[in-house]
């Protein structure tokens, strides 16, 4: 089993949808938790990063944490064609050399 | 400000033949990374370098080696490459190694025939 599991998708869903991407993972040392956007045929870029669990909002993005659960989602507001992207879910214990990353979730944005 | 730059973009290789894969960074941080990224596996460490004159082994560090050449610069070789090193490589850099944001660089796609 692996440590980060994550949806591959694709994910297709209409302009101005409401989009949510999850992850669960096995490890409950996990404190940090980040999401990075990637464009095809480009690095992973930081979309939004969580210290424990709770809510961070930026934008038309919400991060969400779960750890009694072991559960991450990041939703999307208002979603356009400019988001469609792989997104990566991505956590660590805060320790050398720890972070694992899922497998990405493909999300295309129809206009 | 370039942020982190990888050299070359792309590379094709035959089994047995070497090649260092070359990443600089501007912003002036201490750790660095190589990851490689393969379809339905998600991005996997493979060397990191938690400051200028120390690397260790990522989980997928056989077949590679690495050199933190300065701050600036961390370089991935493969000795020998094989089919099953054709990936997409990713440089990445942080300020410190635990909980830090990590940024990346554009990629190295390196296919080994």
């Amino acid at each position: 089993q692996k440590e980060v599991e994550q949806d591959p998708g694709p994910l297709s869903v209409p302009e101005g949808a409401i989009v949510s991407l999850n992850c669960t993972y096995s490890n409950s040392a996990f404190q940090y938790f980040m999401w990075y956007r990637q464009y095809s045929r480009k690095g992973p870029e930081l979309l939004m990063y969580t210290y424990s669990s709770g809510n961070k909002e930026d934008g038309r993005f919400t991060a969400q944490v779960d750890k009694s659960s072991k559960y991450i989602s990041l939703f999307i507001r208002d979603s356009q064609p400019s988001d469609s992207a792989t997104y990566l879910c991505a956590m660590s214990a805060g320790n050398n050399n720890d972070m694992r990353f899922g497998a990405g979730t493909r999300l295309t944005v129809k206009p | 400000n370039a942020g982190v730059t990888q050299t070359p973009k792309f590379q094709v290789l035959k089994t047995g033949q070497s090649m260092t894969l070359q990443c600089a960074q501007d912003m002036n941080h201490n750790s660095m990374y190589w990851y490689r990224q393969d379809p339905g596996m998600g991005l996997r460490l493979i060397y990191y370098s938690a400051s200028e004159g120390t690397t260790d082994k990522g989980e997928v560090p056989n077949g590679y080696n690495v050199s933190r050449l300065n701050k600036r610069e961390f370089s991935l070789r493969l000795e020998s490459a094989a089919p099953s090193q054709t990936s997409v490589y990713f440089c990445a850099s942080s300020e410190g190694l635990a909980g830090y944001t990590q940024y990346f660089g554009p990629g190295t796609r390196l296919t080994v025939l």
